[in-house]
């Protein structure tokens, strides 16, 4: 079956850095994605990774290893802002009706 | 970027009423949107695959009879919840991809809080 785990909750201070895991174990693979949601807004989008290795984008970047099943998200210089819940999604065909399926979510508070 | 506008952000119904949500793409065409329910401090949960032209794929456990859904256009898809009870109060979230750029995020609506009273 379809399983994506990831940690219900983190916490860190401001201006620190901080890795979110995700292990995913899907019937097939094209494509990681990882989505910032504030509580009662829609997801935003935050990164995607379909080959192996780190994808930057300024504070944040994202790493696959699809030989593991296994990606992070790292969240540097820590923002009061950046406490949000953190979606990390697989999209497991390539056809366009293919839907993500989401994990449950990592909740994350920073705090000054 | 690509936007999904999704109307109503919330909406309160009575019991036993039906409530129509609309997703539209504003500036891309998808043949496919799809259909996501959020309880507090859950996932987003697939409810439904939206064809255009063609039915709606539902996920297990879904009724299709009580989730209707129309794909009208390549750029609307609805979500009727008819005959709406308590306990389908959550927060309905639509997204679509770009069909021309399938190897692309899905982008979301900015969801609709359902509440039944």
């Amino acid at each position: 079956g379809q399983n994506i785990d990831q940690p219900t909750e983190m916490t860190a201070t401001e201006g620190a850095i901080v890795q979110i895991n995700c292990t995913y174990q899907t019937s097939g693979f094209n494509g990681l994605f990882w989505y910032q949601q504030h509580a009662g807004e829609a997801p935003t989008f935050l990164s995607y990774n379909v080959l192996d290795g780190l994808e930057e984008k300024g504070r944040f970047s994202s790493f696959l290893s699809r030989s593991k099943g296994y990606s992070y998200l790292l969240l540097k210089e820590l923002q009061m802002k950046d406490s949000a819940s953190y979606l990390c999604a697989v999209r497991d065909r390539w056809q366009a009706g293919t839907a993500l399926i989401f994990g449950k979510g990592t909740t994350l508070s920073v705090s000054s | 970027g690509a936007v999904v506008s999704q109307h109503p952000s919330w909406v309160i119904c009575k019991s036993g009423t039906s409530v129509k949500i609309e997703c539209r793409s504003l500036d891309f065409q998808a043949t496919t949107m799809f259909w996501y329910r959020q309880f507090p401090k859950q996932s987003l949960m697939l409810m439904a695959t939206s064809n255009e032209g063609s039915k709606a794929t539902y996920e297990q456990g879904v009724e299709k009879d009580k989730f209707l859904i129309n794909h009208a256009s390549l750029t609307l898809s609805t979500l009727t919840v008819t005959s709406a009870h308590p306990e389908d109060s959550s927060f309905y979230i639509c997204s679509a991809r770009d069909q021309d750029r399938l190897n692309t995020e899905a982008f979301f609506g900015q969801g609709t809080r359902l509440t039944v009273v």
